[in-house]
């Protein structure tokens, strides 16, 4: 089985300039979370969609933003960058079934904005 | 909410001996507590899960962790360090507003030959 997927694997992007990364869950997976991971903050959540429909948002602006299409697919969009919005930003899906199950990652994609 | 403190930013073993990473947790109620591993330029993998079952948990490539109610603590524990192990290993606590997941610090394991 194809683990979670994410593209592209590196980015380097302008100030103001906006983004958008794509991440493919595992097969049978319905639900996708985004986090964002920089050194001086961590690992911080960002969103989580399950049938195309957002069930939380972790504290970020609003320039970032999010989806889930009908295959489960989500992609993430970061609009008008900033320098502090370099980093590697993770998805990880979830196949929402029985109890607490566990979130499976993708590599990432590194986000620089120069 | 739910929070969890590693309580070493580093720890450095010699190859063979055992480890210690040490998690505490703060909950309401009883929670979904992880432990992941991220080696260099690579994602999350997950080593283990506690969910209310047995307080002590087996996980992937020899790590285990108990769970302690009373200290509020998931501290993980190999017997014997590979060099293989160097990585950076995230605590974590399903948060309470549901379908996310919040991290601690991370702690990087360093294994000496």
């Amino acid at each position: 089985k194809a683990g979670v997927t994410q593209t592209p694997r590196y980015l380097i992007k302008t100030r103001g300039q906006q983004v958008t990364l794509s991440c493919s869950p595992i097969s049978g997976h319905r639900s996708v979370s985004w986090y964002q991971q920089t050194p001086g903050q961590g690992l911080q959540f960002l969103f989580e969609y399950f049938s195309e429909t957002q069930r939380n948002k972790g504290n970020f602006p609003g320039r970032f933003s999010g989806r889930q299409f009908s295959n489960s697919r989500s992609e993430m969009n970061v609009s008008t960058l900033e320098l502090g919005d370099s980093a590697l930003y993770l998805c990880a899906s979830s196949p929402n079934t029985g109890e607490r199950p566990e979130a499976f990652f993708g590599q990432g994609t590194r986000l620089t904005v120069v | 909410a739910q929070s969890v403190t590693q309580l070493d930013s580093h720890v450095s073993v010699s190859e063979g001996t055992p480890v210690l990473l040490r998690c505490n947790y703060s909950s309401s109620y009883s929670p979904s507590l992880f432990w992941y591993v991220q080696h260099p330029n690579k994602g999350l993998q997950l080593l283990l899960k506690y969910t209310s079952a047995a307080t002590l948990v087996k996980g992937i490539n020899g790590f285990e962790a108990e769970f302690k109610k009373s200290e509020t603590s998931f501290h993980l524990t190999k017997p014997s360090a590979h060099m293989s192990d160097a990585a950076e290993y995230f605590c974590v606590v399903e948060s309470n507003s549901g379908y996310a997941l919040n991290f601690g610090k991370g702690t990087s394991l360093l294994v000496t030959p």
